[in-house]
């Protein structure tokens, strides 16, 4: 496809379980982002990648998320023991390098019951 | 460390009426801003962007916005309101290697007929 694609688009989990939400970039891009948007707020970061550089975590809310991508395309990011606080549209985009225009996917929308 | 602050999170303009959202923000480095636009039940996607070049950057859909380094300020404006502008708008900032963007509250924008 064309565009970033994001899956599931919907999640409904319970509280304790582990969620994976996974991303694809638009090939190419070398550069892939995490964000999370909360009802009512902004765009809060989460981690980035940036080619084959160590991704910048500085952003992520707790030991419970982490996130991979794996040769440099798909990426997932993973949230274990889920809480109620966690739910949230997670948004991934990439830009073809660092400091481009970033395309967005549709989200995923995570509750947790 | 960097901040964006969007004054107001919902304006609303009558149609043909001229759009100003405003967004300040923080970079102890000379920064990349942009603009995104979220329509209803669409993702985010790319508005505009300064990256040190013009200080005045014209975007997609008629809108513009000006750097002003010493107001720190990167207010969108549009000349005339079209129903079609309703939508969210963030304001964004990242440091000149891009790498990380720090996203505002976002602003919903209603124009009445």
């Amino acid at each position: 496809g064309a565009g970033v694609s994001q899956s599931p688009s919907n999640k409904v989990t319970e509280k304790g379980k582990d969620v994976e939400l996974r991303c694809d970039p638009i090939s190419g891009h070398t550069a892939l982002y995490w964000y999370r948007q909360s009802l009512g707020q902004g765009l809060e970061f989460l981690i980035y990648f940036q080619g084959n550089s160590a991704p910048d975590k500085s952003g992520l809310p707790s030991d419970r998320f982490s996130a991979e991508r794996t040769g440099g395309s798909v990426s997932t990011l993973t949230i274990q023991r889920t809480q109620q606080e966690d739910s949230a549209v997670y948004l991934c985009a990439s830009s073809l390098l660092a400091g481009d225009t970033q395309y967005f996917g549709p989200g995923t929308r995570l509750t947790v019951l | 460390a960097q901040s964006v602050t969007q004054l107001g999170s919902h304006v609303s303009v009558s149609e043909g009426a001229l759009v100003l959202l405003r967004c300040n923000y923080s970079s102890s480095v000379p920064p990349y801003l942009f603009w995104y636009v979220q329509y209803p039940n669409q993702g985010l996607q790319l508005l505009l962007k300064y990256t040190s070049a013009a200080t005045l950057v014209k975007g997609i859909n008629g809108f513009e916005a000006e750097f002003k380094k010493s107001e720190t300020s990167f207010h969108l404006t549009k000349p005339s309101a079209h129903m079609s502008d309703a939508a969210e708008y963030f304001c964004a900032v990242s440091d000149t290697g891009g790498f990380k963007t720090i996203f505002g509250a976002g602003t919903r924008l209603f124009v009445k007929a």
